[in-house]
């Protein structure tokens, strides 16, 4: 079965950081991108990061650049988000999905979410 | 404010048709190829569309896709209270580098 696990949420204060983790499993995971995005609190989806098979090419939304790094251990089916400066308005639930291909928002498995909370 | 424009809502019976508009640029829906994803309550969102009207194994073909110029279109037909739910259209903005998703529509069945 394909599947994706989030993990590393929590509360932070504001100007910390967190590593979010996603474990995947039932597919070849160095053969797809994948993506985080990301939904705060009653608002729609944002997608905030994404990176090739291979981990050399990435690319970030506005509000992640120079705050956030997307990045992936092939050899331990694991994707990555390391926060930092973290920001009121970055609380929300993350999501890390596949890509069917890259260069494309067509995410066909999805995480059940992490939450992130920031709040003094 | 959404680089891609949904309505916010919509709603009819159940039996009948419901169309989500996903309205964008030339850099994005006009360039690339739009999936379309259904969200339920609490749940994480489900691809229901790519390629602008290919289907996933699984997903009834009372949902289709088409796309046109800067706009695409997700249309349900025989509605049923089962897709009351969430539903945001997406794509990738050559422009910016980035994914983008459009506000979402909800749907609800009268």
């Amino acid at each position: 079965e394909v599947q994706l696990l989030e993990s590393g949420g929590g509360l932070v204060q504001p100007g910390g950081s967190l590593r979010l983790s996603c474990a995947a499993s039932g597919f070849t995971f160095n053969n797809y991108a994948m993506s985080w995005v990301r939904q705060s609190p009653g608002k729609g989806l944002e997608w905030v990061s994404g990176i090739s098979g291979g981990g050399g090419n990435i690319y970030n939304a506005d509000s992640a650049k120079g705050r956030f790094t997307i990045s992936r251990d092939n050899s331990k089916n694991t994707l990555y988000l390391q926060m930092n400066s973290l920001r009121v308005e970055d609380t929300a639930v993350y999501y890390c999905a596949k890509d069917r291909e890259w260069l494309r928002v067509d995410l066909d498995v999805w995480g059940q979410g992490t939450t992130v909370t920031v709040s003094s | 404010q959404s680089v891609l424009t949904q309505p916010p809502s919509v709603s009819a019976a159940p039996g009948q048709k419901v169309t989500i508009s996903c309205s964008g640029s030339s850099s994005n829906i006009g360039s690339n190829s739009v999936s379309w994803y259904q969200q339920l309550p609490g749940t994480a969102p489900k691809l229901l569309i790519y390629e602008n009207n290919k289907r996933p194994s699984g997903i009834p073909d009372r949902f289709s896709g088409s796309k046109s110029g800067t706009s695409a279109t997700l249309g349900i037909t025989g509605l049923q209270t089962g897709d009351e739910a969430d539903y945001y259209c997406g794509t990738w903005n050559s422009g910016l580098g980035t994914g983008v998703f459009g506000g979402g529509t909800k749907v609800t069945v009268l």
